[in-house]
């Protein structure tokens, strides 16, 4: 049974700094990984989409890895700023979408 | 070409009343999911569904709910004699022959 955590459950850093935000899963069978990015009360902003075959996709400031053999992948943002504080959501596709339960980040102006 | 529409965006329901979530596909999609999330917590699959075909509801709660995608028209999800547990946020995605699932924005269902 697939199975996907994001770690750290929250996280608060300061304007300007860079982060990772981290995601792993427990079945490598997967189709592809996502990374999603959800405010409050809102629905989901599709941001990366990796294709298993590939290691990683960057948009912007943005870039995500993917490592299929160890279960892990990563979200890397430059350069963070107050209007990235959301909640970014890893999610990784079989024939459905199993998602991790999100990484709120906090952006401190 | 418009992207999942979802409607209602905000449902409200008195306990013991039915519910009906609707969702249309981006245009030349034949396959469609419904999401729950329910408050503080993550995405939780519910079921897939192909034109006419449930292929897989492993996420449904066994009672009060169902799912439908016609020939014709959007799919819907069905819940009877709501109760307080079912608030929550629906979401359909729908994906065509690649396996990319796109997401509607949502169908926040109020249960008073």
């Amino acid at each position: 049974k697939q199975e996907v955590t994001q770690i750290p459950a929250a996280l608060s850093v300061p304007e300007g700094e860079n982060l990772v935000l981290n995601c792993s899963f427990t079945d490598s069978a997967i189709y592809n990984l996502q990374w999603f990015r959800q405010d409050p009360g809102k629905g989901l902003t599709s941001l990366l989409l990796i294709q298993s075959s590939q290691r990683e996709q960057t948009s912007g400031r943005l870039n995500a890895s993917l490592d299929k053999s160890s279960g892990r992948s990563t979200l890397y943002i430059a350069a963070s700023q107050p209007g990235d504080s959301a909640t970014y959501l890893c999610a990784v596709s079989g024939h459905k979408i199993i998602f991790g339960k999100g990484t709120r980040l906090h952006i401190l102006p | 070409n418009a992207g999942v529409m979802q409607n209602p965006r905000h449902l409200v329901r008195r306990r013991g009343q039915e519910a009906r979530l609707r969702c249309s596909p981006m245009k030349g999609h034949s396959h469609v999911y419904w999401y729950r999330q329910l408050p503080e917590e993550g995405l939780k699959f519910m079921v897939y569904l192909q034109k006419e075909n449930i292929i897989d509801e492993s996420g449904m709660p066994k009672e009060r709910f169902s799912a439908e995608f016609p020939k014709e028209g959007p799919s819907i999800l069905r819940i009877q004699q709501v109760v307080r547990g079912d608030s929550a946020a629906y979401f359909c995605a729908s994906s065509g022959s690649g396996k990319e699932q796109y997401f509607g924005p949502g169908t926040r269902l109020t249960v008073t």
